[in-house]
């Protein structure tokens, strides 16, 4: 089963907005991941968080990780009609070898010009 | 980040045929993995590459229906063996490294529809 549940399931804003994605998981990890897909092409990685890390920016990106609430959220900042996609976390559960991953759900994210 | 190709990009089966993808990286790499994408669905993976030796899979997936081959550093395939419509899906394949690094990087994808 998926480690990972996300929501919305589908979020729609106008350009300029913000966008916030969440995800869930349920056992401990070493990292989280997010991805972005375009219209079921390959993912493109955005930002990996490790599990002694609580916030990380990378652009008009923000990331936070709560490991006591096993959640995560994914802010993307005044949004773009480019930044429509579906938005995936995925996990490396600690206890697993390597470096599997583990899907959420997605979230599909459009943005209207 | 590594350049990561797959062919074929799409493809239309025959039920119970076979289809072998390729996945090509353009550096060596320490780690490989293929995953399916069933439609609208999310991600699972199906198995990771060895280098040399036999692929370890998921539960759910089994080396005779997806046999996979890993000769080299920068090279994978998958093959789909006996194919149904249910394995309509896109098919990744994800690299790692060199090195333990956590991230992976993906391949476009094969889109895979059989009738």
């Amino acid at each position: 089963s998926q480690q990972g549940e996300e929501d919305p399931q589908a979020l729609s804003i106008q350009e300029g907005e913000n966008a916030t994605m969440n995800c869930s998981y349920k056992t401990s990890i070493n990292n989280l991941q997010w991805y972005r897909q375009n219209s079921g092409r390959g993912l493109v990685h955005l930002i990996l968080i490790r599990s002694n890390e609580r916030e990380k920016h990378s652009g008009r990106l923000r990331v936070t990780l709560d490991t006591s609430k096993k959640s995560s959220s994914l802010l993307i900042t005044a949004s773009r009609a480019a930044d429509t996609a579906s938005y995936f976390c995925a996990t490396t559960p600690e206890e697993t070898s390597g470096s599997r991953l583990t899907f959420g759900e997605g979230t599909q994210l459009t943005v209207n010009p | 980040s590594a350049v990561i190709s797959q062919k074929p990009s799409r493809d239309i089966c025959q039920r119970g045929t076979s289809l072998t993808i390729q996945c090509q990286v353009d550096s060596q790499v320490t780690m490989m993995f293929w995953y399916r994408q069933q439609p609208g669905q999310s991600l699972t993976l199906i198995a990771t590459a060895n280098q040399g030796s036999e692929a370890t899979y998921e539960s759910g997936f089994v080396i005779d229906k997806f046999p996979i081959s890993r000769p080299n550093l920068t090279f994978s395939t998958l093959t789909v063996s006996n194919m149904s419509p249910e394995d309509s899906s896109i098919y990744l394949c994800s690299v790692e490294g060199p090195g333990r690094t956590d991230t992976q990087y993906f391949g476009p994808g094969t889109r895979l529809t059989v009738l």
